[in-house]
């Protein structure tokens, strides 16, 4: 059972389009850190974010965390075949339990 | 520095059997987590070891056991081993105090 929601589920795109995808949950993280898994590889992290309303960015990704810690957004801008993969959005309870929601399997297509 | 590794990256095994998955953690990690990943689902949080002993537990039967060692490495047991099971077993290791997680390469056990 996810007890992060994650959407969409799957998005195919043309390169050089923006997208925006999102994890929202009823309980309230410690932190929360978006990873980016390719097929048959572990999860690679990307960021982690820690405060209510902090908005960190990563060349042409922009991640942003809820005012009240409970969801986030991941936002690329231009997107490149080479950002294609599964996007895992996973938040921490009590700075030691970490738990993923289903992911979003991005498609960029040249 | 090596990051996270496990072994093996692959295995098969017949229903009935029982494997061992082995991880080393990140140089300074000393708690290491276990997922299963399901083909096209997110990773679900099997246990969690620090200090040597199971600190959090996931919903997952008592047929899922681990270990781990003064070096901080570990091991995930998997006992009579089901179709269900097969799926990318992932390993993390995170640092004191905890507050992300780096990952293996992950091992994938088919049971057939």
């Amino acid at each position: 059972t996810q007890l992060l929601e994650q959407s969409p589920q799957f998005l195919s795109i043309q390169e050089g389009e923006n997208l925006t995808v999102y994890c929202n949950s009823s309980s309230v993280f410690s932190s929360l850190q978006w990873y980016r898994q390719e097929p048959g590889e572990g999860p690679v992290l990307l960021v982690t974010v820690v405060t209510g309303g902090e908005v960190k960015k990563l060349k042409r990704l922009t991640f942003q965390f809820g005012d009240a810690r409970k969801d986030s957004s991941l936002h690329i801008t231009a997107a490149q075949p080479g950002d294609t993969g599964l996007y895992l959005c996973a938040g921490t309870y009590n700075n030691n339990d970490m738990r993923f929601g289903a992911g979003t399997r991005l498609t960029v297509k040249p | 520095d090596a990051g996270v590794t496990q072994s093996p990256t692959h295995l098969i095994k017949t229903r009935g059997q029982q494997v061992t998955l082995r991880c080393s953690p990140k140089s300074g990690h000393d708690t290491v987590s276990w997922y299963q990943q399901a083909l096209g689902q997110g990773p679900q949080f099997i246990f969690q070891y620090y200090e040597e002993e199971e600190r959090q537990r996931g919903n997952f039967p008592d047929r899922f056991s681990g270990h781990q060692f003064p070096n901080y490495s570990s091991e995930l047991n998997v006992n009579a081993l089901l179709l269900g099971d097969s799926a990318l077993y992932l390993c993390a290791s995170s640092p004191t105090g905890f507050t992300e997680a780096f990952f293996g390469q992950g091992t994938r056990l088919t049971v057939v």
